[in-house]
């Protein structure tokens, strides 16, 4: 919902930094969520961003431009442990979250 | 405690059948959710509790029935169900919506359900 548009699949390297991006319909915006999901599994929170600018969370960054729409989410030193789905969503109007259709991220030796 | 609990994990039921998914929070959150989502596909809002009032309904078919019966507590009720429906259904629960600074979702790990 709300065009959250996201690359399908990304792959990269052990060691290397990737960033995924994410666009979104910008009317009733209230913050912009990202999160990490393993096949099977729940998604687990990775970063929050309310305001502009980075946040840096340890071998994760995610940035956020209001005006434009847009944000990314940075891996650093990719791991093996780091092939899964990530999700853009974004909080519409306090109570509605809207996911994005994720990004698969391949990590190859 | 920061966790959402949902039960069962797994459930395999028949189109006629009637059966209910719970979910259980302790966090003090005041908004509550249910999402739908299928393999490789992302999370689907279903239906938003605000205050255990229905907040929102994302046009969910009616044989979908949310209830939320007290402030930590949020059922699915699933009655003639498709075999389409077969999914994996997510609560979340999130702090106060009034509250502009409210944080992220919280989910379960999710009641797995197959339709025959």
């Amino acid at each position: 919902g709300q065009n959250i548009d996201q690359p399908t699949e990304m792959t990269a390297t052990e060691g290397a930094i990737v960033q995924i991006n994410c666009t979104y319909q910008t009317s009733g915006f209230n913050g912009l969520f990202w999160y990490q999901q393993h096949a099977g599994e729940a998604p687990t929170f990775l970063s929050y961003n309310v305001l502009d600018g980075l946040e840096e969370k340890g071998r994760f960054s995610s940035f956020l431009s209001r005006s434009k729409g847009y944000s990314y989410l940075l891996l650093k030193e990719l791991q093996m442990k780091d092939s899964a789905s990530y999700l853009c969503a974004v909080r519409y109007n306090f109570n509605k979250f809207y996911f994005g259709s994720g990004t698969k991220l391949n990590v190859k030796p | 405690d920061t966790e959402v609990t949902q039960t069962p994990k797994h459930l395999v039921m028949g189109m006629t059948n009637k059966k209910s998914l719970k979910c259980e929070q302790h966090m003090g959150h005041r908004a509550m959710y249910w999402y739908k989502q299928k393999a490789k596909k992302p999370p689907e809002l279903m239906f938003v509790y605000s205050y255990e009032k229905l907040s929102i309904n994302e046009s969910v078919p009616s044989r979908f029935s949310p209830e939320c019966p007290n402030s930590s507590l949020l059922n699915l009720h699933l009655h003639a169900l498709q075999p389409e429906d077969s999914a994996l259904y997510l609560c979340a629960s999130s702090q106060d919506p009034r509250d502009r600074r409210a944080g992220e979702l919280f989910f379960g790990e999710g009641s797995r359900l197959t339709v025959l």
